[in-house]
């Protein structure tokens, strides 16, 4: 089987820079993704990492670390829409390689 | 493109009515899932489909539940008899044909199913 750890919320103030951390474990890896999802709306992709080291999206940029069955998102220069749920996701192949298994998500709270 | 289209938004029943959830995947898409997201069980995948075929149905909860997809562009997701421990909103999402590179799933706005 597989699963995912999050935790459940993080809290900072605009401008500021967070960082998501997710570890996991799975039965084969194909890579780790980011979603975010805003109360109320659906989740929408964000970065996708699929071998070692970090991918920069603007302000958002992803890290894994295959080793240590690891991954974070970070967020720089943080504003107030960037509260929302952010899941992390495995493709697995002991699942069958084309299902996503989502973590709990992180509730982030951004403040003025 | 319009993105996934689901319908209806919102939806409050009876218990024992049957509920029918409709999904239009994006143009082209060849893999259409079914998710379902609760408070206690969080984004759960129920069902996915490649070129209209069921591949794989291990999350569909029992057999109140069942999934169709007539054609490429059109895919149901019926709840009969429904239960109150049925309420959740339902995705639907859509994917090209998966490779080992970076792949997306797009989701529809959801569903917002209320059992009473």
């Amino acid at each position: 089987g597989q699963s995912l750890e999050q935790p459940s919320e993080v809290t900072a103030v605009e401008g500021a820079i967070v960082q998501i951390n997710c570890t996991y474990q799975t039965s084969g890896f194909y890579g780790l993704s980011w979603y975010q999802q805003h109360d109320g709306g659906a989740p929408t992709f964000l970065s996708y990492n699929g071998l070692d080291g970090l991918e920069e999206t603007g302000r958002f940029s992803s890290f894994l670390s295959r080793s240590d069955s690891y991954g974070y998102l970070l967020l720089q220069e943080l504003q107030m829409k960037d509260s929302a749920s952010y899941f992390c996701a495995v493709r697995d192949e002991g699942t069958g390689f084309q299902k996503l298994v989502f973590g709990t998500g992180t509730r982030l709270l951004v403040s003025p | 493109d319009a993105g996934v289209i689901q319908s209806p938004r919102h939806e409050v029943t009876e218990m024992g009515q049957e509920v029918t959830l409709r999904c239009k995947p994006i143009s082209g898409h060849d893999y259409l899932f079914w998710y379902r997201q609760t408070m206690m069980r969080g984004l759960e995948l129920l069902i996915y489909f490649n070129n209209n075929v069921p591949i794989d149905d291990s999350g569909m909860p029992e057999d109140r539940f069942s999934a169709k997809m007539p054609n490429a562009s059109f895919s149901t997701l019926k709840i009969q008899p429904s239960e109150p421990r049925d309420s959740a909103v339902y995705f639907c999402a859509s994917s090209l044909a998966l490779e080992l590179a970076q792949e997306t799933q797009y989701f529809g706005p959801g569903t917002r199913l209320l059992v009473l």
